[in-house]
C-alpha cells in the first residue's frame, strides 16, 4: 500500500512554455501533498504544501506565480511550471501524507527546459 | 536552530560487511523521525518511522534505532542491491519534513 505516482516521468519543453506535472495517490486518500525540488547530489528542498480544497502554502523564496499548485481532489495534486526557463530544469518530486506524519513519495519528474 | 546531520557522507562496504549510518538531530519537539532510501533518478522510498527514544524497527537487513539525540540505521550483511542514498528526516512543526543531506552507501560485491 501507499503508492504515489507522478506523470510524466520526464519532460523536455522550450523556454517560455508551461508544463504540468501530476501527482496521484493510488491506494489512499491524501488531504495533504507536498512538492519538492532536488538538485544533483543534494537533498530534497520543500517547495510547497498542498491541501485539498484550499490554497497551497509556499516556502520562502518559492515564486507562487511561477509554480502553480492545485489540489482538486483527495488523490490528485498538480504542479504547473509557468513560463519555464532553463534554470527551472530540475528533478521535481511529490509526496502524499498518509498516517500521522508519514510521507510517501512519487518516482519524480525530470524537467529539462531548452 | 533545528538541524539534522547525517554521517558519513559516503560509505563503501564489502558485501557482507555490517555497519551503521548516523542521523543526529538538534530539534525541539520531535514528532517523528523517518528513514528513506533513494536510488538515483527516483523518489525516496519509505523505510521506517520512529517516534520515541528507545524505539526500534526492523526490515530485512535494516534496523533503525532512536535515542533522544540521534538515530542509527544498522545494515547487517549488506548486499549490492542495498547500494543507495539513505535519507533521514524529522518532523517538527506542522506536517513538514526536514531532511538531512543523506549517506551514499555503496556495497562492493
Amino acid at each position: 500500500g501507499a503508492v504515489v505516482s507522478q506523470h510524466p516521468s520526464w519532460v523536455i519543453c522550450k523556454s517560455g512554455t508551461s508544463v504540468k506535472i501530476e501527482c496521484r495517490s493510488l491506494d489512499f486518500q491524501a488531504t495533504t501533498m507536498f512538492w519538492y525540488r532536488q538538485f544533483p547530489k543534494q537533498s530534497l528542498m520543500l517547495m510547497a504544501t498542498s491541501n485539498e480544497g484550499s490554497k497551497a502554502t509556499y516556502e520562502q523564496g518559492v515564486e507562487k506565480d511561477k509554480f502553480l499548485i492545485n489540489h482538486a481532489s483527495l488523490t490528485l495534486s498538480t504542479l504547473t511550471v509557468t513560463s519555464a526557463h532553463p534554470e527551472d530544469s530540475s528533478f521535481y518530486i511529490c509526496s502524499a501524507r498518509r498516517l500521522a506524519y508519514e510521507q510517501y513519495f512519487g518516482p519524480g519528474t525530470r524537467l529539462t527546459v531548452t | 536552530e533545528d538541524q539534522v546531520t547525517q554521517s558519513p557522507e559516503a560509505l563503501r562496504l564489502q558485501e557482507g560487511e555490517s555497519s551503521s549510518l548516523n542521523c543526529s538531530y538538534t530539534v525541539s519537539g520531535l514528532r517523528g523521525l523517518f528513514w528513506y532510501r533513494q536510488d538515483p533518478g527516483k523518489g525516496p522510498e519509505f523505510l521506517f518511522t520512529l517516534y520515541s527514544a528507545g524505539e526500534e524497527k526492523e526490515k530485512e537487513r535494516l534496523k533503525a534505532t532512536l535515542t533522544k539525540k540521534e538515530s542509527f540505521l544498522h545494515i547487517t550483511a549488506p548486499k549490492p542491491e542495498d547500494s543507495a542514498t539513505y535519507l533521514c528526516a524529522v518532523n517538527i512543526i506542522s506536517e513538514k519534513l526536514t531532511f538531512g543531506t543523506g549517506t551514499r552507501l555503496t556495497i562492493i560485491p
